[in-house]
């Protein structure tokens, strides 16, 4: 177990639906990091939260939105889905924003199947 | 152009022998971090060794070691002694503050390790 939490593990959708995605962090980690892995497009940086805070935004659509909590959960919400959102949705933590030092410690994942 | 490039889809290697796994990254940050991360087929990331840019000598994790090569801007993965348990996916990433410090991923390397 990392100890970065994402629920649920898989979900099955049907297109034109709304899905959100729970992350927990590590105890301690005060930055969320969003990743969308997919076959074609491999792994892709959606958006970073850091103590409740935007602080980096990736390529993520605009049918996408995310947020932190002030217990530092995150949200992943993606609506109007697409066959194309399929994919596995990473979340990561690390306890600073600002120091490249700090790796990441990635959750198990959320798999989205859209129908 | 790409951050991360590695030009390796697929390897072979047989048990117990070592394998090399390319990896040459782009920045002009001087500082960065680079990142060796084990995807299973069961899907979680794994991180596995951490260079960064600033650091003398290579770095070291058990079985795992990182052949920093800083003027030709490349973080090689070797594996010794390779086992069954090896084969999975394997992505080099980097981080820059100056980018936010989220993940810049390679497309991969797929290992087999051959029994």
């Amino acid at each position: 177990d990392s100890g970065v939490t994402q629920t649920p593990k898989h979900l099955i959708t049907a297109t034109g639906q709304r899905v959100t995605l729970r992350c927990s962090p590590r105890s301690g980690d005060l930055s969320v990091y969003w990743y969308q892995q997919s076959l074609d497009q491999g792994l892709q940086f959606l958006i970073q939260y850091y103590n409740g805070e935007e602080r980096a935004k990736g390529n993520i659509l605009e049918r996408f939105s995310a947020q932190q909590f002030p217990d530092l959960h995150s949200e992943l919400n993606l609506s109007s889905l697409e066959l194309g959102d399929s994919a596995l949705y990473f979340c990561a933590s690390s306890l600073s924003a600002g120091e490249p030092s700090y790796g990441y410690t990635f959750g198990s994942g959320t798999r989205l199947t859209v129908v | 152009a790409q951050k991360i490039t590695q030009t390796q889809p697929g390897m072979f290697v047989q048990e117990k022998e070592a394998v090399t796994l390319d990896c040459t990254y782009d920045t002009s940050d001087p500082s960065y971090g680079l990142f060796w991360y084990k995807q299973p087929s069961s899907g979680e990331m794994i991180f596995l060794i951490y260079q960064g840019s600033y650091d003398q000598q290579n770095a070291t994790e058990g079985r795992y070691s990182l052949n920093f090569q800083k003027a030709r801007k490349s973080a090689n993965l070797v594996i010794s002694a390779s086992q069954l348990g090896d084969s999975a996916m394997y992505f080099c990433a980097m981080r820059e503050p100056n980018t936010g410090n989220q993940f810049y991923f390679g497309t991969g390397t797929s290992l087999t390790v051959i029994p």
